[in-house]
């Protein structure tokens, strides 16, 4: 299967603690996003890179959020003291941005972290 | 802010088509209608997107008012597994973020 993946794809800890997300995106896409989602809710916007920059980051991402995508490949997704209201899915999306390329962000199954 | 209004959800007939209105008042010149949707317990899958004209493809097709003020997501032939949550939205970047609100459940009835 050449699709997104993620890994964990789920996660329970307790309050306080830090977690690590991580997130293969489709080989040779460029672009690279990730969405966390609560109960009922769309998904909301968080971060994306183009290769190993991050171009831009929602005020949804507070200082205990961090993401990275070194080397351009693979990117993770680290929060810090985790707090119960981080609980939510977080998606991860990739694209090709070429000229002439696909409009399409292809999303992962998602992380689904809980905390306690 | 919502860049567009969806129903909060609608039932369709197996083998019967689904019409799924989006309203988007204030889109800009410039500015693209995607729809994805999300089945339950996975990512959002993109449908079909367009920017003035009507558009179909394998999946759905796209009908665009002439003022452009509003949209409908026509599935030709609902099956049980379109039964999802459809998203309507409006972005001006192809490859930047996406914006979505809360969607239109569908729930396609044997």
């Amino acid at each position: 299967d050449t699709g997104v993946s993620q890994n964990p794809r789920h996660k329970i800890t307790k309050r306080g603690q830090n977690v690590t997300f991580r997130c293969d995106p489709i080989s040779e896409h460029n672009r690279l996003y990730w969405y966390r989602q609560t109960l009922g809710q769309g998904p909301e916007f968080l971060t994306y890179f183009q290769n190993e920059a991050q171009l831009e980051k929602s005020r949804l991402l507070s200082d205990r959020f961090s993401a990275e995508r070194p080397k351009g490949s693979f990117s993770t997704l680290e929060i810090q003291r985790t707090e119960q209201g981080d609980s939510a899915m977080y998606l991860c999306a990739s694209s090709l941005a070429l000229g002439g390329g696909s409009h399409e962000q292809f999303f992962g199954p998602g992380t689904r972290l809980t905390v306690l | 802010d919502a860049k567009t209004t969806q129903p909060p959800s609608m039932d369709c007939a197996e083998g019967r088509a689904a019409n799924l209105p989006c309203n988007h008042s204030t889109i800009s010149g410039n500015e693209y209608v995607y729809w994805y949707r999300q089945i339950h317990s996975q990512g959002p899958q993109y449908i079909i997107h367009g920017l003035k004209n009507n558009e179909t493809n394998e999946m759905a097709s796209l009908i665009i008012t002439e003022d452009r003020k509003s949209s409908t997501l026509i599935l030709p032939h609902a099956t049980l597994r379109d039964t999802a949550v459809y998203y309507c939205i409006v972005r001006v970047d192809s490859w930047g973020k996406l914006q979505f609100g809360a969607g239109t459940q569908v729930v396609v009835t044997p």
